[in-house]
């Protein structure tokens, strides 16, 4: 699976849109972008993912570039309780029996 | 619908004693994982299983066992547990069409 690169922390102030990048310059045409996020030591969740187009569900945006080397994760209006660490995978399909390889992710603080 | 669940919770161990983690869904998912994280770290996989009766190694499957004698059940072994397993403990599992992992709570174990 490629490899992702995030920013270690970002901040946000509370309301306003986050914007998290990923880069994922090695990614495969096969491969997927998913994000997950942890909040406080508890079992990751689920929060969108996408292949080459644009996605949109009730928690988040994946903006995906066209050469597919980067993708955004923008959650339009932050709360305090969106302050957890976030996690950009790349994952392939067939043979990868949906395992996720995670890197360190970027920790979000949203702040009053 | 109760997701995945993990029993137990939290344990201590002392070096050399054997434990059992339980990872338990109600899904109806064919692929269950087994994941570990340490301190600050990302989360790494130990173990998967892509259907009742079958397993494979993941990432870092050195000391564990696990068997999947049945689709909603896929446990955790330790055979000589080492300070080295102290970790969180996190179970997964997901649809056949890799759309959304779901993870459960998380087992903290220490091992003195």
């Amino acid at each position: 699976d490629a490899k992702t690169t995030q920013p270690p922390s970002m901040d946000c102030a509370e309301g306003r849109a986050a914007n998290l990048p990923c880069n994922h310059s090695t990614i495969s045409g096969n491969e997927y972008v998913y994000w997950y996020r942890q909040i406080h030591s508890q079992g990751p969740q689920y929060i969108i993912h996408g292949l080459k187009n644009n996605e949109t569900n009730e928690m988040a945006s994946l903006i995906i570039t066209e050469d597919r080397k980067s993708s955004t994760l923008i959650l339009p209006h932050a709360t305090l309780r969106d302050t957890a660490v976030y996690y950009c995978i790349v994952r392939g399909g067939g043979t990868s029996y949906g395992k996720l390889t995670f890197g360190q992710g970027t920790i979000l603080t949203v702040h009053p | 619908n109760a997701g995945v669940t993990q029993t137990p919770k939290f344990r201590v161990l002392k070096t050399g004693q054997s434990m059992t983690l339980l990872c338990a869904q109600d899904m109806n998912h064919e692929y269950m994982y087994w994941y570990r994280q340490d301190p600050g770290m990302g989360l790494r996989l130990i173990h998967y299983s892509v259907g009742e009766g079958t397993t494979a190694k993941g990432e870092v499957p050195d000391g564990y066992n696990v068997s999947r004698l049945k689709k909603q059940n896929f446990l955790l072994g330790l055979e000589s547990a080492a300070p080295s397993q102290t970790s969180v403990y996190f179970c997964a599992s997901v649809d056949s069409y890799y759309n959304e992992q779901f993870f459960g709570p998380g087992t903290r174990l220490t091992v003195l």
